[in-house]
């Protein structure tokens, strides 16, 4: 098993330009997750998806994040127009949710540097 | 400029000590609790797992002790390691939900 897979490892972009953070889930894991994580915040959770509908997005910072899950299998994080205050890691993780909540399993993240 | 970010609590301990890493949790309702490592430049990696029924769980090195009078969640870490050094947060998940509320972390430094 791969485990949760992230990709780009290292983005760096210039404000303004638009980004966007891809993942792939564990297979039959049917609850998905964006956090981002920052020295001032801690790790904070963006978006999370069960059957691949969006159940939370509270988390979403404003209208320039945007996140997708067209199947089970692969989400997009969005970000557009980007700026220096979104230079953070990003991660997404992935449950094997049944009637409750389960462990979830986080992939190795994006580090987003927005100059 | 520098930025001024969480302060981490840090945790020094002896090789061949026992650790005990302590989480103040925030929501009574709260029924599911779960504990992760994170080693510099890797995500998070689960370690152990308590649902609120329970009041102890033991894996293989750790032992989750879960207090719900007082809010209280603690890791037991027996012979702490070199490789035991990283960040450990505490993560809480409200009842009916499948969100995880993370804690600030704390830094376990062993020394040899």
């Amino acid at each position: 098993d791969a485990g949760v897979i992230q990709s780009p490892r290292h983005e760096v972009t210039e404000m303004g330009q638009e980004v966007t953070l891809r993942c792939k889930p564990i297979s039959g894991h049917n609850s998905f997750f964006w956090y981002r994580q920052t020295m001032m915040r801690g790790l904070e959770l963006l978006i999370y998806f069960n059957n691949n509908v969006p159940i939370d997005d509270s988390g979403m910072p404003e209208d320039r994040f945007s996140a997708k899950m067209p199947n089970a299998s692969f989400s997009t994080l969005k970000i557009q127009p980007s700026e220096p205050r979104d230079s953070a890691v990003y991660f997404c993780a992935s449950s094997a949710r049944r009637e409750e909540a389960d462990t979830q399993y986080f992939g190795p993240g994006t580090r987003l540097t927005v100059l | 400029g520098e930025s001024v970010g969480l302060h981490l609590p840090t945790l020094s301990v002896q090789e061949g000590d026992n650790s005990i890493i302590n989480c103040a949790y925030s929501n009574s309702a709260s029924d599911y609790f779960i504990w992760y490592k994170q080693e510099s430049g890797k995500g998070p990696q689960f370690i152990i797992d308590i649902r609120s029924n329970m009041d102890k769980r033991q894996g293989q090195r750790v032992t989750v002790l879960l207090n719900k009078t007082v809010k209280h969640l603690s890791l037991q870490i027996a012979a702490t390691q070199p490789g035991d050094s990283a960040v450990y947060f505490c993560a809480e998940s409200p009842y009916n939900t499948d969100k995880l509320i993370f804690g600030t972390g704390t830094r376990l430094q062993v020394f040899p």
